[in-house]
């Protein structure tokens, strides 16, 4: 079962630009995370955030987190051609490791 | 980090053949591993959980005699698709909690892209 849905599903923009997805999920939550994905390619942990956090930075990543509404973002700034990627939320529900993925974004960062 | 691989990474097979896909940890033990499918273009939608030393926990409407899940020891997980078929092609991914206590910490195989003609 998927846990909620992101957007945009796809998004181009320009080397450069800032890159904003959104995920929104269902249920009560212990922990989000984020993840890219190339094409073809397995899953990398980009970043994760607590129910009790609000924001959280990793370099060019920037993660809110709402949890009145049930829903996150991730910024990436400046972004280059080598973040086009498709990117995954994921909620942790309880201490039993399962993740739950969002529908993803799409992201293309045209040269 | 730890590492997950994943065994093969691509498989072709002709409909109504078992295949064998495995995940192992390579540097730490995992009581735990998950496999997830995702078809092109969507997400990955959680099958099961892979318990070692005891039976899987399937998700809802995954077929537990279609996909045999076996945790025989701490870093090996198999997931064998019996008698495929073309709607099984997919691309399959494992993933493994590290037991350091950390419970948020997962790490995810490569994938194994299964096409079943």
């Amino acid at each position: 079962s998927q846990q909620g849905e992101e957007d945009p599903q796809a998004l181009s923009i320009q080397e450069g630009e800032n890159a904003t997805m959104n995920c929104s999920y269902k249920t009560s939550i212990n922990n989000l995370q984020w993840y890219r994905q190339n094409s073809g390619r397995g899953l990398v942990h980009l970043i994760l955030i607590r129910s009790n956090e609000r924001e959280k930075h990793s370099g060019r990543l920037r993660v809110t987190l709402d949890t009145s509404k049930k829903s996150s973002s991730l910024l990436i700034t400046a972004s280059r051609a080598a973040d086009t990627a498709s990117y995954f939320c994921a909620t942790q529900m309880d201490s039993s490791y399962k993740l739950i993925f969002g529908s993803g974004t799409r992201l293309l960062v045209r040269p | 980090g730890a590492v997950v691989s994943q065994h093969p990474s691509r498989v072709i097979c002709k409909s109504g053949t078992s295949v064998k896909i495995e995940c192992r940890s390579l540097d730490f033990q995992a009581t735990t591993m998950f496999w997830y499918r995702q078809f092109p273009k969507q997400s990955l939608m959680l099958m099961a959980t892979s318990n070692e030393g005891s039976k899987a926990t399937y998700e809802q409407g995954v077929e537990k005699d279609k996909f045999l899940i076996n945790h025989a020891s701490l870093t090996l997980s198999t997931l064998t698709v019996t008698s495929a078929h073309p709607e099984d092609s997919s691309f399959y991914i494992c993933s493994a909690p590290t037991s350091s206590g950390n419970t948020d910490t997962q790490y995810f195989g490569p994938g194994t892209r299964l096409t079943v003609l």
